[in-house]
């Protein structure tokens, strides 16, 4: 069956970067695009881009155009999320999403805390 | 990419039906079928409820059911039971791999 293994939670100073994975298993990694998704501390879901994990395309959220890339690697079944230039309104849970059954999200991550604080 | 835009919040007592709106533009929610649900509780990732407006993944009961007309879609929960409380989620595909997800909406079962 499908499983998305995230990293574990981060901490970080303003001004930093934070890089996020998502390991992938139970299909073949390159069959499906990966989202990533956020959630602010009781806030609402924030779609943040998605990346196909056959040939590398990206699509980001224009809010954060410039901060974040997205990355594959095949060789291990594995997405990644990096956030530059870190801000405190940037402390959220990350997902990773997947929607195998149509352009949707059937699949989650466990999610990953990342805090950002001085 | 624009939030979609959702009540905040909705009620309703056990056995009744509720209805969450959901409402975009012509770039996303009116321009493509492709409109799914999330039910979240507390400290728990999101779960697929309803996908391409109306089909439901196996396992999610009957109970709920989605649909849409022009620029918004809803999605309905009948015979709510004391488990459907948990924040709702509507999202939609607005081309070229980018999605919108709405704010939110708490359904809170009285």
């Amino acid at each position: 069956q499908v499983q998305l293994v995230q990293s574990g939670a981060e901490v970080k100073k303003p001004g930093a970067s934070v890089k996020v994975s998502c390991k992938a298993s139970g299909y073949t990694f390159t069959s499906y695009g990966i989202s990533w998704v956020r959630q602010a501390p009781g806030q609402g879901l924030e779609w943040m881009g998605w990346i196909s994990a056959y040939n590398g395309n990206t699509n980001y959220a224009q809010k954060l155009q410039g901060r974040v890339t997205m990355t594959t690697d095949t060789s291990t079944s594995t997405a990644y999320m990096e956030l530059r230039s870190l801000r405190s309104d940037d402390t959220a849970v990350y997902y990773c999403a997947l929607g195998e059954l149509s352009l949707n999200f059937d699949y989650w991550g466990q999610g990953t805390l990342v805090t950002v604080s001085s | 990419q624009s939030a979609l835009t959702q009540p905040r919040s909705v009620s309703g007592s056990p056995g009744q039906s509720v209805t969450i709106s959901c409402t975009g533009t012509s770039s996303d929610v009116g321009g493509y079928n492709y409109v799914s649900w999330y039910q979240q509780h507390p400290g728990k990732a999101p779960k697929l409820m309803i996908y391409d407006v109306s089909k439901r993944p196996s396992g999610v009961p009957d109970r709920f059911s989605g649909s849409k007309s022009g620029n918004t879609a809803s999605l309905t929960i009948s015979g709510l039971q004391a488990e459907d409380e948990a924040d709702y989620y509507c999202c939609s595909y607005a081309g070229s791999y980018t999605f919108g997800i709405g704010g939110g909406t708490k359904l809170t079962v009285l």
